[in-house]
């Protein structure tokens, strides 16, 4: 099956700080990948669309001077939180979509980052 | 995206068959119909999606209605690891739009 990883799993940082989280494909390429974040009891949120070598395209709402994305690679893509707040912490998930030629393809999720900010 | 409406949780027994429904009444001729579950603290779970057809894998079947407009997800023995969120999606195209989706609950 298709396997999508994140790292790390979990960080803890002091308020002002930069993260970074990596998500990787690791047994396909991924010309696509996806960003969610997800409040707790809510459900997840998009909040931007990763495409290799090219800028990625933000959802209304999410900034992406804060949100910087870097689809380097077809098996890569990191976000980094610049400058850190309380209220950014959150669980942090990627995905990353197979072509299969069709009308629609499937997204296989990584296993997400949970970000606590202190 | 089709919007959907499901029941926000349902309750099963381990062992026997759970049928988490799903209603898509504004789903367009070509938006598929994906189903995710989500473990607590874990990233989203691929279960099927279809068309039109009715489609079996593995993990569940699902049943889509003659006319679309409703679907359901059919686990045939429900075990305590199948405890998790379910979300129906209605799409065509790269997008996931998630809604509330429906916490299924499994008793011993």
């Amino acid at each position: 099956g298709a396997v999508v990883s994140q790292h790390p799993s979990w960080v803890i940082c002091k308020s002002g700080t930069s993260v970074k989280i990596e998500c990787r494909s690791l047994d396909f390429q991924a010309t696509t990948m996806f960003w969610y974040r997800q409040f707790p009891k809510q459900s997840l949120m998009l909040m931007a669309t990763s495409n290799e070598g090219s800028k990625a395209t933000y959802e209304q709402g999410v900034e992406k001077d804060k949100f910087l994305i870097n689809h380097a690679s077809l098996t890569l893509s990191t976000l980094t939180v610049t400058s850190a707040h309380p209220e950014d912490s959150s669980f942090y998930i990627c995905s990353a979509r197979i072509h299969r030629g069709l009308l629609t393809d499937t997204q296989y999720f990584g296993p997400g980052t949970r970000l606590t900010v202190l | 995206d089709a919007k959907t409406t499901q029941p926000n949780s349902m309750e099963s027994n381990e062992e026997e068959p759970v049928h988490l429904p799903c209603n898509h009444s504004t789903i367009s001729g070509t938006d598929y119909i994906h189903w995710y579950r989500q473990l607590p603290s874990q990233g989203p779970e691929y279960v099927i999606h279809g068309l039109t057809s009715n489609v079996n894998n593995r993990m569940a079947s699902l049943a889509i209605a003659e006319d679309r407009k409703s679907s359901t997800l059919i686990l045939h023995r429900a075990t305590l690891r199948d405890a998790a969120v379910y979300y129906c999606i209605g799409n065509a195209g790269n997008m996931l739009t998630f809604g509330g989706g429906t916490r299924l609950m499994v008793k011993p």
